[in-house]
């Protein structure tokens, strides 16, 4: 069956450093693959999104890569902020499969 | 964004008894979603309908029933709660665009004793 895999349930980071996330998936071809940021009691928020024909997509001081070769992605915040704690989840989709998300990994950006 | 309301924000219910969950949006998206949240198992997809006359099983529908009373209005129904229902529940919408992104409600902390 299909697994999504984020690299370690927490990651601390100092301020100004980039974060890197981690998606890892196994027996998936996804047609996209999103982003969403979690905060302690609140629902997700999408982020960006990456198709399976694209290599990078930015927006802001977020960066995402999708290597489907290597069947990962990589999340990237630079200029990292406190503000910028909270747990971060990728998604994985498809036309024939609805939207599976990974556990998450929780950031903290420490000051 | 969608703006997604979910009532009750939190409840706590003993076993057995029956327990309703309410979603609303107000941006006619077409696609309603129902998921639990646990902690280390992430978002687990329960029940989804693409609009009012289609309902769909997720991954982990038994114990859950739902019912879309309009477009924007989706329920999810525990016909007798049990404790290992306790969890975090999250309604999403989205619009039918192929890329599927969806738009989170608030959600809502249910504890089954």
């Amino acid at each position: 069956s299909q697994k999504i895999e984020q690299n370690s349930e927490a990651l601390n980071i100092q301020e100004g450093k980039t974060a890197t996330l981690t998606c890892n998936y196994t027996n998936y071809s996804p047609a996209y693959l999103q982003w969403y940021r979690q905060d302690p009691g609140r629902g997700p928020v999408f982020l960006l999104l990456i198709r399976e024909n694209e290599k990078e997509k930015r927006k802001e001081r977020l960066k995402v890569t999708f290597d489907t070769t290597l069947k990962q992605s990589l999340f990237h915040i630079t200029a990292s902020q406190p503000a910028d704690s909270a747990t971060y989840l990728c998604a994985l989709g498809s036309s024939a499969r609805q939207l599976t998300f990974g556990s998450g990994t929780q950031l903290t950006v420490l000051p | 964004d969608a703006d997604v309301t979910q009532t009750p924000r939190n409840r706590i219910t003993k076993t057995g008894k029956r327990i309703m969950l309410e979603c609303s949006q107000t941006k006619g998206h077409d696609r309603m979603y129902w998921y639990r949240q646990d902690p280390g198992l992430g978002l687990r997809l329960i029940y989804y309908s693409f609009d009012v006359k289609d309902i769909n099983k997720g991954e982990i529908s038994d114990g859950y029933s739902v019912s879309r009373q309009a477009q924007a209005k989706f329920s999810l129904s525990l016909e007798s709660a049990i404790p290992n229902q306790t969890a975090l529940y999250f309604c999403a919408v989205g619009l039918a665009e192929g890329t599927d992104t969806q738009y989170f409600g608030p959600g809502t902390r249910l504890t089954v004793l």
